[in-house]
């Protein structure tokens, strides 16, 4: 069965620095692509950052990294220099085989002034 | 402006009494979603359609129903609605992928649908 597990249900960091959300996958499927969202207070979900199975590189996008590490199963989001505006929750979803998506439960951050 | 809309954007209703959500792309999107968004669950896939009267179920779509007539609408249809229905619900949208893997595109999203139903 495709599962996509979020363990971190919050997490504080302080601004400009670091932060590496966790997340790990399961499916049989060799092809597969793995997402992360945020959703602000606001509501709306925003894209942020796309891997493909096949990639050879970890995907970057501005201050967005996603360590891929496919031996282990996860797809962890690394957000570098952190900003009040990152205070969020953060979705991890998955894509595989099918057209169906699984999310994680989601990981709620905490950006401290 | 590219976007995914949703109507209404909140809705308080009686169990029973039969509702649509329509939601409405103007991207050309051929793949459309619906979701539920539940504390602690996150997200989960309801109803996906790949194209124009092709549908198929996700992983919660007992008591809904849906179509697509048109590319760019998919409605989302609860025929008896129950208390446990009560969430937020989200349409989205994306382009299929006809690179590898086919599994590369991002989906829009709607700004959410937030219903009760007492």
């Amino acid at each position: 069965a495709q599962k996509i597990t979020q363990t971190q249900p919050g997490m504080f960091v302080q601004e400009k620095e670091a932060v590496t959300l966790d997340c790990t996958y399961d499916t049989s499927d060799p092809s597969y692509g793995l997402f992360w969202y945020k959703q602000p207070s606001s509501g709306e979900m925003i894209f942020l950052i796309y891997q493909g199975s096949y990639d050879q590189q970890n995907a970057t996008e501005g201050r967005y990294s996603l360590n891929f590490q496919k031996a282990r199963k996860s797809a962890n989001l690394v957000i570098s220099a952190s900003q009040l505006g990152d205070s969020a929750m953060y979705f991890c979803a998955m894509r595989a085989g099918t057209y169906k998506y699984i999310f994680g439960t989601g990981t709620r951050l905490k950006v401290l002034a | 402006e590219a976007q995914v809309t949703q109507n209404p954007r909140y809705l308080i209703t009686v169990t029973g009494k039969k509702l649509t959500v329509t939601c409405s792309q103007n991207m050309n999107h051929e793949y459309m979603s619906w979701y539920r968004q539940d504390p602690g669950l996150g997200l989960r896939q309801i109803y996906y359609s790949m194209n124009v009267e092709v549908t198929d179920k996700g992983d919660v779509p007992e008591g809904y129903k849906v179509s697509r007539k048109e590319k760019r609408n998919f409605p989302l249809i609860l025929e008896s609605p129950s208390p446990n229905q009560t969430s937020l619900y989200f349409c989205a949208s994306s382009l299929i992928s006809r690179g590898r893997g086919g599994v590369g595109n991002e989906q829009f999203f709607g700004p959410g649908t937030r219903l009760t139903v007492l």
